[in-house]
């Protein structure tokens, strides 16, 4: 159990371009889904928490306007890169917690590498 | 801004040998705590959590929880070369109704055949 699918696995756009990023909590329902963003051999840098049908609370420094989170449903939340430039290259990767005891626990998607040209 | 400290590695062992490796936290008040592996070029897989004062062993992993010293371990028996990667410890933020983790910097182990 605890499955979290993320799509797509790997994106390459041109610059100005926005990318739709969905992931999915496949076995149970997601109440809450986190955004993170992680550059090579640095730790994970935790963008926004979404909460379903709720407005999705960035953390500091993210730019809610560029980075457009919806969490439309228990199971799938997308992240939208608006205009993306080189800058916005990253691994970004999406997890999901839910609700019960069991799955209380927050589980990973397999991320999806995007490249800005 | 609450902390999460790891010893920074990286960390070497023989295959077959105990990795041991360690994370202190600075709200005292903390309950959840969380050990995530991270394959290179890969996001982070959940191998233990803990929730309780002392030992909780999965398999070769064994998590040990103080909280009166506010610190949290992971022990890797019999360690292989697929143990080779980093090793991130998360604690759950107790003023977040939504489940917010913090992380450590992780540490990253090599298992040497």
């Amino acid at each position: 159990g605890a499955v979290v699918s993320q799509h797509p696995s790997r994106v390459i756009c041109k610059s100005g371009t926005s990318v739709k990023i969905e992931c999915r909590s496949l076995d149970f329902q997601a109440t809450t889904m986190f955004w993170y963003r992680q550059f090579p051999k640095k730790s994970l840098m935790l963008m926004a928490t979404s909460n379903e049908g709720s407005k999705a609370t960035y953390e500091q420094g993210v730019e809610k306007d560029k980075f457009l989170i919806n969490h439309a449903s228990l199971t799938l939340s997308t992240l939208t890169v608006t205009s993306a430039h080189p800058e916005d290259s990253s691994f970004y990767i999406c997890s999901a917690r839910g609700s019960s005891r069991v799955y209380n626990e927050q589980f990973f998607g397999p991320g999806t590498r995007l490249t800005v040209l | 801004q609450k902390e999460v400290e790891q010893n920074s590695g990286p960390l070497s062992v023989p295959e077959g040998a105990i990795a041991s490796l360690n994370c202190t936290y600075s709200d005292r008040g903390s309950q959840s705590f969380f050990w995530y592996r991270q394959y290179s070029g890969k996001s982070p897989e959940l191998i233990m959590s803990i929730y309780s004062n002392g030992d909780k062993e999965d398999g070769r992993f064994t998590a040990q929880l103080n909280k009166a010293s506010q610190y949290v371990s992971l022990l890797i028996r019999d360690s292989q070369p697929s143990d080779s990667a980093t090793y991130l410890c998360a604690v759950l933020d107790r003023g977040s109704t939504l489940g917010r983790l913090y992380f450590g910097r992780g540490t990253q182990l090599t298992v040497w055949p």
